[in-house]
């Protein structure tokens, strides 16, 4: 597709349970971002990818997070026992190459509500 | 952590009026970008200034770069409805990510 692609736009789960959040980079991108974005606030790094490698994971809460990017294009966000405190929009953004050479390309966000 | 903080918070404008929002942040810097977010939608880029640079235009929108106040503001010129929406800044702190602020919601009444 002509941008990033995120799904699903919008997810509801119960506290405890597991998700998965999808994003489709621009093809092309090497580098793909996950952000976590809550309610008036600005978007929290979560990991950076290089490829197929997290070249950086230093933003994930915890170990109840993971990601992978196992063919260097679409990556999966991984939440375990999810908490009520995990509910927040979840952004994806890739780039051509790593962010000090340019620009971000954000997707929508897929919006997690953890009741 | 957030290392960029913007000021003010919130902005409200008339339709034509010039629109201000800055940002100061605190470690030495590679880049810094503005980003504009509508209201449940994703972020758009809007402009990238270099460490080296100070000035920088794009359309109706100018970007000042203070790298010893470690301090940027973007200007809206000749705002219009549109223009309604939440303005962030990024810094590249020569690392692997962009760190961003808080952001300015930015309100223009028609």
């Amino acid at each position: 597709g002509a941008g990033v692609s995120q799904t699903p736009s919008n997810k509801v789960t119960e506290k405890g349970k597991y998700v998965e959040l999808r994003c489709d980079p621009i093809s092309g991108h090497t580098a793909l971002y996950w952000y976590r974005q809550s309610l008036g606030q600005g978007p929290e790094f979560l990991i950076y990818f290089q490829g197929t490698g997290a070249a950086d994971d230093s933003g994930l809460p915890n170990d109840r997070f993971f990601a992978v990017r196992p063919e260097g294009s679409v990556s999966t966000l991984k939440i375990q026992r999810t908490e009520r405190g995990d509910s927040a929009v979840y952004l994806c953004a890739s780039s051509l190459t790593r962010a000090n050479t340019g620009e971000l390309f954000f997707g929508e966000g897929s919006r997690l509500t953890v009741l | 952590s957030q290392q960029g903080e913007e000021d003010p918070q919130a902005l409200s404008i008339q339709e034509g009026e010039n629109a201000t929002m800055n940002c100061s942040y605190k470690t030495s810097i590679n880049n810094l970008q503005w980003y504009r977010q509508n209201s449940g939608r994703g972020l758009v880029h809007l402009i990238l200034i270099r460490s080296n640079e100070r000035e920088k235009h794009s359309g109706r929108l100018r970007v000042t770069l203070d790298t010893s106040k470690k301090s940027s503001s973007l200007l809206i010129t000749a705002s219009r409805a549109a223009d309604t929406a939440s303005y962030f800044c990024a810094t590249d702190a020569w690392g692997n990510k962009l760190v961003f602020g808080a952001g300015t919601i930015l309100r223009v009444k028609s």
